[in-house]
């Protein structure tokens, strides 16, 4: 069965450096999200993508966080300049192409600590 | 913008018994409703979805209700097991492009 997957599953950074998450989606998805779980707390939407460009973003996505689709299957968040409370597991997702809203498969994560 | 709120935060019940977990949701525009369960360390894996046309979806052990007018959906786990621990999350999105998560219940099954 095909699964989203996620490197690294483990990222320790400096205060202040900048990190790529990297996230491969189920192949024939269209939709692609990225969200972050802080230890112990809910899962929070950060940004979904479609067709090339950001569909939606919350709050929490501010000028720090990009998104790219850089070739044909990766999927990437990066965090410029990392703070302390950006430490958290970070998953994407992705679904299938519906005219309405639908399954998201979670990858199994990238737990980021910021030193 | 669209807030789910859950509850309770932690339910203990016995080995067998059922257990329910409550959710309501602010913006009525939203029209879907998955639940997710996560096991300590691992990702969320959905149980059980249901869309706003539909008042109540059953499979085997799990079922989900829906309210639209109250805004409010409920998960039911009968003849718990002891797998049945997790943390679970209910949530609702508008469309395809955006899931807002509730605050997550921790359930712990009494052998």
């Amino acid at each position: 069965e095909p699964e989203v997957t996620q490197t690294p599953s483990h990222q320790v950074t400096q205060m202040g450096q900048e990190v790529i998450l990297r996230c491969v989606p189920i192949s024939n998805h269209l939709y692609f999200y990225w969200y972050r779980q802080i230890l112990g707390q809910k899962v929070e939407f950060l940004v979904s993508f479609y067709n090339n460009e950001i569909s939606e973003k919350s709050e929490i996505f501010d000028d720090q966080f990009s998104v790219e689709r850089p070739d044909g299957s990766n999927f990437t968040l990066k965090i410029r300049s990392t703070k302390l409370e950006d430490s958290a597991m970070y998953f994407c997702a992705s679904s299938e192409p519906q005219t309405g809203p639908g399954e998201q498969f979670f990858g199994p994560g990238t737990r980021l600590t910021v030193l | 913008g669209e807030n789910v709120e859950q509850h309770p935060s932690t339910l203990s019940v016995q080995e067998g018994d059922s257990a329910v977990i409550k959710c309501t949701y602010s913006d009525s525009a939203s029209n879907y409703f998955p639940w997710y369960k996560q096991e300590l360390g691992k990702r969320p894996q959905l149980i059980i979805d249901i869309r706003s046309n539909v008042g109540e979806k059953k499979d085997q052990r799990i079922a989900v209700t829906l309210n639209k007018t109250a805004k409010h959906f409920s998960l039911h786990i009968t003849e718990t097991q002891p797998e049945d621990s997790a943390v679970y999350f209910c949530a609702a999105s508008i469309g395809a492009s955006k899931i807002i998560f509730g605050s997550g219940t921790r359930l712990s099954i009494r052998p």
